[in-house]
């Protein structure tokens, strides 16, 4: 089974729809964080949780929210959706005790937004 | 301001051969760097990783390579196998405070590998 899990793998919306993206995890990593990739401009982090009460934003994080509804899931909400929202987005884990900043990310979801 | 930087977007090298992959960082801040891995329709995986007071470090067929003065650091695959294509990604972190704990990736570069 795989560690860190997202719903759904892939999504095509219209611009203005509400939609949420989740992650689950089963490695007891504290830590989670949300990452869009997009073509030339690699992965960039939208929102990060370092434990359930704590959430940041991240370098893009305009037109996203996010919920940590417990240390497993770590939801992310686009609450009216455009075009440009279109791209790959990865859910991902550390645990900081390791001390090297690891992190295991989920097999992602392709979103396009019409 | 892209403070990780894959200046190459594409890599093609012969089977057998080295495969040296570039990244270059602004951030004097960073101490730590890792390699990820990506294959098509799944998540970047971890392959190697590196800290600053180190300038090498070796993983079998994978060496990373610090250089802290030109703020640059190389992946180095040899021998490179068809296996090995896939895209590759820098990511850099910094110590203490709000940067804790965070990756900054830089663009990813496009391995190919031919038979």
């Amino acid at each position: 089974d795989a560690d860190v899990t997202q719903t759904p793998r892939n999504r095509i919306t219209k611009t203005g729809k509400r939609i949420m993206l989740e992650c689950s995890q089963t490695k007891g990593h504290d830590r989670m964080y949300w990452y869009r990739q997009d073509p030339g401009l690699g992965l960039r982090l939208i929102y990060y949780s370092f434990d359930v009460k704590d959430i940041n934003k991240g370098e893009i994080s305009d037109g996203y929210s996010v919920s940590r509804q417990a240390q497993a899931k770590f939801s992310l909400s686009l609450e009216s959706a455009i075009p440009n929202q279109t791209a790959l987005y990865f859910c991902a884990t550390s645990d900081p005790r390791t001390g090297n900043n690891e992190q295991f990310f989920g097999p992602g979801t392709r979103l396009t937004v019409l | 301001d892209q403070q990780v930087k894959q200046n190459s977007p594409s890599l093609s090298v012969q089977e057998g051969r080295i495969s040296i992959l570039n990244c270059d960082y602004t951030n004097s801040m960073f101490d730590y760097f890792l390699w990820y891995k990506k294959y098509p329709a799944e998540g970047p995986t971890f392959l190697i990783s590196i800290s600053s007071i180190k300038d090498k470090n070796e993983d079998g067929r994978f060496t990373v390579f610090l250089n802290k003065s030109a703020k640059h650091l190389s992946l180095h695959i040899v021998p490179s196998q068809p296996g090995d294509s896939a895209v590759y990604f820098c990511a850099a972190s910094a110590p203490g405070g709000t940067s804790y704990g965070k990756l900054t990736f830089g663009q990813g570069t496009i391995l190919t590998v031919h038979p």
